[in-house]
């Protein structure tokens, strides 16, 4: 059984750009979360996908959207990068949104210069 | 306010027990958690605690809810050098399956 796998593990990107993160949930969950986790902070929910659709949003704004695909792995991408979303994006996967059980990802270090 | 509030530091001695408290503000919280992490990794789910309970134990894990104080503890008994690491306390509410983290506690321990 794997676990949750995030790519890529480091990213630089200049303010203004576009990033793409992605997350592929571990076997049999079918719900991703992504967190956004600052330094010397706990992680921040951004939002949840279950089979497909958005699930539940933080408080973020619209330039963070999603996917999920059919084989329940994730995207998340950010547009117009500013300097304070560098930050470390986890994504948890579980099963049918269970209260319990979310399996984290090692995360992507996003670094905005 | 944080919805889930944590001390942000605690330093203990190999072999002693550790406490880490938490402390949360929503009463309609249903499941309350501990998570772990270490390094430059994600977080572990270390137990978890539905709010009906008092306690549960799990191997030198003990965790203690006191739903009236809205306070929620980790015991880590025979504490070692590899507990160290930040300890996140959440809880999800009912209707809700999204766990709301607090800040971490960074947990350290010396030789």
């Amino acid at each position: 059984e794997t676990g949750v796998t995030q790519s890529p593990t480091h990213l630089i990107k200049t303010r203004g750009q576009q990033v793409t993160l992605r997350c592929s949930s571990q076997s049999g969950h079918n719900t991703v979360s992504w967190y956004q986790q600052a330094l010397g902070q706990g992680p921040q929910f951004i939002f949840q996908y279950y089979r497909e659709e958005e699930n539940g949003r933080g408080n973020f704004p619209p330039r963070f959207s999603g996917l999920q695909f059919p084989n329940y792995s994730s995207e998340l991408n950010v547009n117009a990068l500013e300097l304070d979303d560098s930050a470390l994006y986890l994504c948890a996967s579980s099963f049918e949104r269970a209260n319990y059980g979310y399996t984290f990802g090692s995360g992507t270090r996003l670094t905005v210069v | 306010g944080e919805d889930v509030e944590q001390s942000l530091f605690l330093s203990v001695r190999e072999g002693d027990s550790s406490v880490i408290n938490c402390t949360y503000t929503d009463s309609s919280s249903t499941y309350l958690y501990w998570y772990k992490q270490e390094p430059g990794a994600g977080l572990q789910l270390l137990t978890y605690i539905f709010s009906n309970m008092d306690m549960k134990q799990d191997q030198r894990l003990t965790v203690l809810l006191n739903k009236k104080d809205k306070h929620l503890s980790l015991r880590i008994a025979d504490t070692q050098t590899g507990d160290s690491a930040i300890y996140f306390c959440a809880e999800s509410i009912k209707g809700s399956y999204i766990p709301t983290f607090g800040r971490g506690t960074s947990l350290i321990v010396h030789p």
